[in-house]
């Protein structure tokens, strides 16, 4: 029972760098979501996908990019990493917006 | 602004010494309340989902109810496995389904349960 992959783990970048965070479900869900998770904020939205081929803002986007490459996968892209996007990023799915969504375990990003 | 509080922000007990969890939201038209249970250095687990006033779900040592204003998670006789940050979330006001897919979390409630 895989549920919802996320890779990496772990990564520790460096201030202007890039990095495609992934994302793969295997629930055969529509819908798709990016968090992010900081001590004292709570899980905030990134960005959702309600249905393959379509992609929306959430809570806070500035900094990212999204791609619903297929039904399966929803990667999350730092175009230029900054100090203030370190943090534990979780990947999410849900068979339908507005129903139970399931995690992923997370990728812990520092950038230093 | 739309809101979603839960209190206490931790909570300690012995093993066996019963208590409830609150989430209060402020959404206007809820159509669903969400419980998850996270585990350090996990993503959240689904546990409940509660849809109008008055409805009860149960899973082992926790029940969730739901009343116009808040949900409450009862945790009956817990044991050290039930330590764990538990988490609300409620869907935002706005068109069902369509492109209102995301979640207002709320910021959790650690549990402690000591042996």
């Amino acid at each position: 029972n895989a549920g919802v992959t996320q890779t990496p783990k772990f990564q520790v970048l460096k201030t202007g760098q890039s990095m495609t965070l992934q994302c793969a479900q295997d629930m055969n869900h529509n819908s798709m979501y990016w968090y992010r998770q900081d001590p004292g904020m709570g899980l905030r939205l990134i960005y959702y996908s309600a249905s393959e081929g379509t992609t929306d803002k959430g809570e806070v986007p500035n900094g990212y990019n999204v791609s619903r490459l297929n039904k399966r996968e929803f990667s999350l892209r730092l175009e230029s990493a900054a100090p203030s996007q370190t943090s534990v990023y979780f990947c999410a799915s849900s068979v339908r917006s507005n129903q139970p969504q399931h995690f992923g375990d997370g990728t812990r990003l520092s950038i230093l | 602004e739309d809101q979603v509080t839960q209190s206490p922000e931790a909570l300690r007990l012995q093993e066996g010494e019963s208590s409830s969890l609150n989430c209060s939201y402020t959404v206007s038209g809820l159509r669903g309340l969400f419980w998850y249970r996270q585990d350090p250095g996990k993503g959240p687990e689904f546990l409940f989902t509660l849809y109008s006033a008055g409805e009860e779900k149960e899973k082992e040592r926790l029940k969730a109810t739901l009343t116009k204003k808040e949900s409450f998670l009862h945790i009956t006789a817990p044991k050290p496995e039930d330590s764990a940050t538990y988490l609300c979330a409620v869907p935002p006001p706005g068109h069902y389904g369509g492109s209102q897919g995301n979640l207002i979390f709320g910021k959790g409630t650690k549990l402690s349960v000591k042996p």
